[in-house]
């Protein structure tokens, strides 16, 4: 597609429900990358691919937070046993580049996000 | 660590006021610096990047930004907002060989016509 597609746009979820965040990159984009943004906060990184290989997660806040991407395109950031604390901005981004001085150097696309509401 | 500061949250201007965002950055060595900006109901938008050279730099709508490395700072300038200009402000810094982004907490701008 032309740009980075998440979905859904909004997602209400009750206490201890699970829930599947949906990115689709920009065609040929290597890198893929999620961030959560809070209310009043900028992005925070929690995890990103090269290819379908994840290369950090070290932002992913525990372990009901995981993220794959099987054939290197769509990626799905899961979210299990939800809790209210997990309410934010859920953001992707896509760049060409993977490793090195390429990857510094190259520009990321976001998405719209999706706002996640856990009541 | 690394980390991006933001001075300002909230920064309230009249149409033809000049803006300066500040943005200070924490790591030693080589980064790569941006500029994002978030329009009212739109995505996270590249506004400029720095990556080497000139560290003056321009981007999209009349936007500049310059990089001092001896303050680790990149600010945001421009000489004349417009209405338009509204919007949330991030600025960020990658480092370490990834395209892993640092984001400074935001400043909303807003801008009276």
């Amino acid at each position: 597609g032309a740009g980075v597609s998440q979905s859904p746009r909004y997602k209400v979820t009750k206490r201890g429900q699970d829930v599947a965040l949906r990115c689709d990159p920009i065609s040929g984009h290597v890198s893929l990358y999620w961030y959560r943004q809070a209310l009043g906060q900028g992005p925070e990184f929690l995890t990103y691919f090269n290819y379908e290989a994840q290369q950090d997660k070290s932002g992913l806040p525990n372990d009901r937070f995981s993220a794959e991407r099987p054939e290197g395109s769509i990626s799905t950031l899961t979210i299990q046993r939800t809790e209210q604390r997990d309410s934010a901005m859920y953001r992707c981004a896509s760049s060409r580049s993977g490793r090195g001085r390429g990857a510094m150097n190259t520009e990321a696309f976001f998405g719209q996000g999706t706002r996640l509401t856990v009541v | 660590a690394q980390s991006v500061s933001q001075h300002n949250h909230h920064v309230i201007l009249s149409e033809a006021a000049s803006l300066e965002l500040g943005c200070n950055y924490s790591y030693g060595g080589t980064v790569n610096l941006f500029w994002y900006v978030q329009y009212p109901g739109q995505h996270l938008q590249l506004l400029l990047k720095y990556f080497s050279g000139d560290p003056l730099v321009k981007g999209i709508k009349g936007f500049e930004a310059e990089f001092i490395k001896s303050k680790f700072s990149f600010n945001l300038r421009k000489p004349s907002v417009q209405w338009s200009d509204t919007a949330e402000y991030f600025c960020a810094v990658n480092a370490g060989n990834t395209g892993k982004l640092i984001f400074g907490q935001g400043t909303t701008l807003q801008v009276k016509p």
